[in-house]
């Protein structure tokens, strides 16, 4: 079955530093996401990704974080300057049309800022 | 805007009892409405959804959820729970359009034996 897959699975690094968090959406899927989950904490919605655009974003995404689609097939979200709140589990998702379709989600980066 | 409200941050059932985890929702227009499963140190995979048609709606792993419009209420169920069951269980929502979903809190479902 296909899956959407993300790297790394575990990524630790230095308050104030920038990350990159990388995703492989299922290959025909249009639409992407990505949320993050505090530890003992709800899932959020960061960012919708559509058309090489953003779609839709919360206000935790802020001027701080970018997404990226740069080859096609990777989706990436940028965090420069991280801070230690940052640290979370980072979902990346895809949906196929964007319609009544649940989302097909990887298993998650896990961000310790240190 | 949508909201998910899942009552109960942690459940607790005997092996082979009910399982019963409360979900009710927010919506000025009607809701697509799912469940997903979370298992330790994993992603969130999605049990089962309802979009339109049938109210009671099967998912996996012997799980099932009713749409219930005038208790605007998704609640999921599983006759017999197995210790396999324990994890963290969110209901989420999301209305017609790209727009994102919605999750609950989550709810930690612990199987004894």
């Amino acid at each position: 079955e296909p899956e959407v897959t993300q790297t790394p699975s575990h990524q630790v690094t230095q308050m104030g530093q920038e990350v990159i968090l990388r995703c492989v959406p299922i290959s025909n899927h249009l639409y992407f996401y990505w949320y993050r989950q505090i530890l003992g904490q709800k899932v959020e919605f960061l960012v919708s990704f559509y058309n090489n655009e953003i779609s839709e974003k919360s206000e935790i995404f802020d001027d701080q974080f970018s997404v990226e689609r740069p080859d096609g097939s990777n989706f990436t979200l940028k965090i420069r300057s991280t801070k230690l709140e940052d640290s979370a589990m980072y979902f990346c998702a895809s949906n196929p049309t964007g319609q009544d379709y649940g989302y097909t989600f990887g298993s998650g980066t896990r961000l310790t800022v240190v | 805007a949508q909201s998910v409200t899942q009552l109960g941050s942690h459940v607790s059932v005997s092996e082979g009892a009910l399982v019963l985890l409360r979900c009710n929702y927010s919506s000025s227009v009607p809701p697509y409405l799912f469940w997903y499963v979370q298992y330790p140190n994993q992603g969130l995979q999605l049990l089962l959804k309802y979009t339109t048609g049938a109210t009671l709606v099967k998912g996996i792993n012997g799980f099932e959820a009713e749409f219930k419009k005038s208790e605007t209420s998704f609640h999921l169920t599983k006759p017999s729970a197995h210790m396999s069951d324990a994890a963290e269980y969110f209901c989420a929502v999301r209305v017609l359009g790209n727009t994102p979903l919605v999750f609950g809190k989550g709810t930690r479902l612990s199987v004894i034996a």
